[in-house]
């Protein structure tokens, strides 16, 4: 089955202070990994995806298929960053698993 | 705008209405879902159109019935409310052969009394 955990529920940093928000993963394919983001009451917004391996708004994340992880990492980070976080997982396309499972999600909270 | 639409975004209704909740992408993407987001933020997927043909139905009560006239739009119907179905409900789109990156709409918060 698959499944994605992310362990913490909140987490609490200064501004300015490094950010890492854990995800791991388990899936038997070949994964699509993306980490989404929500402000407050707001859509859904795709933050990033693996296989674009880009930095969007400061904030990279690289699969590691030997630790099945995605963790999400910002160097600095800046009190509009606060929101709610979710990692999810698809199969990539072709293999009919066209479908995002979610993580419980990370409320992150920068405080000035 | 290209983007996910759904309406209304707000619902208050009673316990056993009936209600509906509509969705319209102009993206021009083939596969359009449902999700719902519960009171402890957590997201799963309820259904999945591809093309007007359900493809993933999320073993959800059958009071809840998607309906997709077309690929453009994908409508959730839900008989019988009940107060466990107070939840927001994300309507989302992608194009099942190119990626599945998806765009999720505004969302519909729906609040059963």
């Amino acid at each position: 089955a698959q499944r994605v955990t992310q362990p913490e529920k909140l987490l609490s940093v200064f501004k300015g202070a490094p950010v890492e928000l854990k995800c791991n993963y388990s899936y038997s394919g070949s994964p699509e990994l993306f980490w989404y983001v929500q402000y407050s009451r707001q859509r859904l917004q795709l933050l990033l995806r693996h296989i674009s391996r880009e930095s969007i708004k400061g904030f990279t994340a690289d699969l590691n298929k030997g630790e099945t992880s995605f963790h999400l990492k910002k160097p600095f980070a800046q009190e509009e960053d606060s929101a709610m976080y979710y990692c999810a997982l698809s199969g990539v396309p072709g293999t009919g698993f066209q479908k995002l499972v979610f993580g419980t999600g990370t409320r992150l909270l920068v405080s000035p | 705008d290209t983007a996910v639409s759904q309406t209304p975004k707000y619902l208050v209704t009673q316990m056993g209405n009936d209600k509906s909740i509509k969705c319209e992408q102009n993206l021009g993407h083939d596969t359009m879902y449902w999700y719902k987001q519960d009171s402890k933020k957590f997201l799963k997927i309820m259904f999945s159109y591809n093309n007007k043909e359900l493809i993933i139905n999320e073993t959800v009560p059958n009071r809840f019935s998607p309906k997709s006239p077309d690929k453009a739009h994908l409508n959730l119907h839900i008989n019988s409310l009940e107060l466990g179905d107070s939840a927001v409900y994300f309507c989302a789109s992608s194009q099942a052969d190119r990626d599945y990156k998806t765009f999720f709409g505004p969302g519909t918060r729906l609040t059963v009394l």
